[in-house]
């Protein structure tokens, strides 16, 4: 029983270029959630995205982010024109949202560097 | 805003000792509230939360309270292992909310 797979594990790239980041969630849940973690910290909140809606995005940086969950295939967090702030490791949680504050289950994250 | 507290790590404790971690939060409401472990290289994982006044979420020996009269959900182990090394996050969601908001994280180290 598959849990929630993010790919890459680690993302190297240099100032100016493209990330794209991967999130499928488990099996039956159709609520994806992306979080932030910079070191030393806690994770913070970026987006809430069900299939085809982003339905919070209160979180997200105004430029450059963006993120999609398509009717098919996997969560997309994209971060355009990467600067060395967005260093960080970026995680990607699913729920099942049949009924309200479901546990949110993680996947192990992707640790973007960029140089 | 809502906000969780947590106490300062890192905390280093010997086998079979007995941990606390404190947490507080603000919020308005009844948020529910979670404690999550991280292992090293890995992601979060859900140790126990509880959803209202005065439960207790437990789980593999770990124990916390939710204390709405001091707003606290303080994670507790009478007896501590090598294994229980990680960092432990506490949490809140607000009833209508899909977003979890959690405390910076306490580093636990085990010691033999």
């Amino acid at each position: 029983n598959a849990g929630v797979m993010q790919n890459p594990r680690h993302l190297v790239r240099r100032r100016g270029q493209e990330a794209r980041l991967r999130c499928s969630p488990m099996k039956g849940h159709s609520h994806v959630y992306w979080y932030r973690q910079l070191p030393e910290e806690g994770l913070k909140f970026m987006v809430y995205l069900q299939k085809e809606n982003i339905i919070d995005e209160s979180g997200m940086p105004k430029e450059r982010f963006s993120a999609e969950f398509p009717k098919e295939g996997p969560s997309i967090l994209r971060i355009q024109q990467v600067v060395r702030g967005d260093s960080a490791a970026y995680f990607c949680a699913s729920s099942p949202r049949d009924r309200n504050n479901q546990p949110q289950h993680f996947g192990d994250g992707t640790r973007l560097s960029i140089l | 805003g809502d906000s969780v507290t947590q106490m300062e790590g890192p905390v280093t404790l010997s086998e079979e000792a007995f941990l606390t971690i404190n947490c507080t939060y603000t919020a308005t409401g009844y948020p529910s509230l979670f404690w999550y472990v991280q292992y090293p290289g890995e992601g979060l994982q859900l140790l126990l939360k509880a959803t209202k006044a005065d439960d207790k979420g437990s789980n593999k020996g770990f124990e916390a309270t939710y204390r709405k009269e001091t707003t606290s959900f303080h994670l507790e182990k009478g007896s501590v292992q090598v294994s229980d090394s990680a960092v432990y996050f506490c949490a809140l969601m607000q009833g209508g909310s899909e977003k979890l908001v959690f405390g910076k994280g306490t580093k636990l180290t085990v010691n033999p």
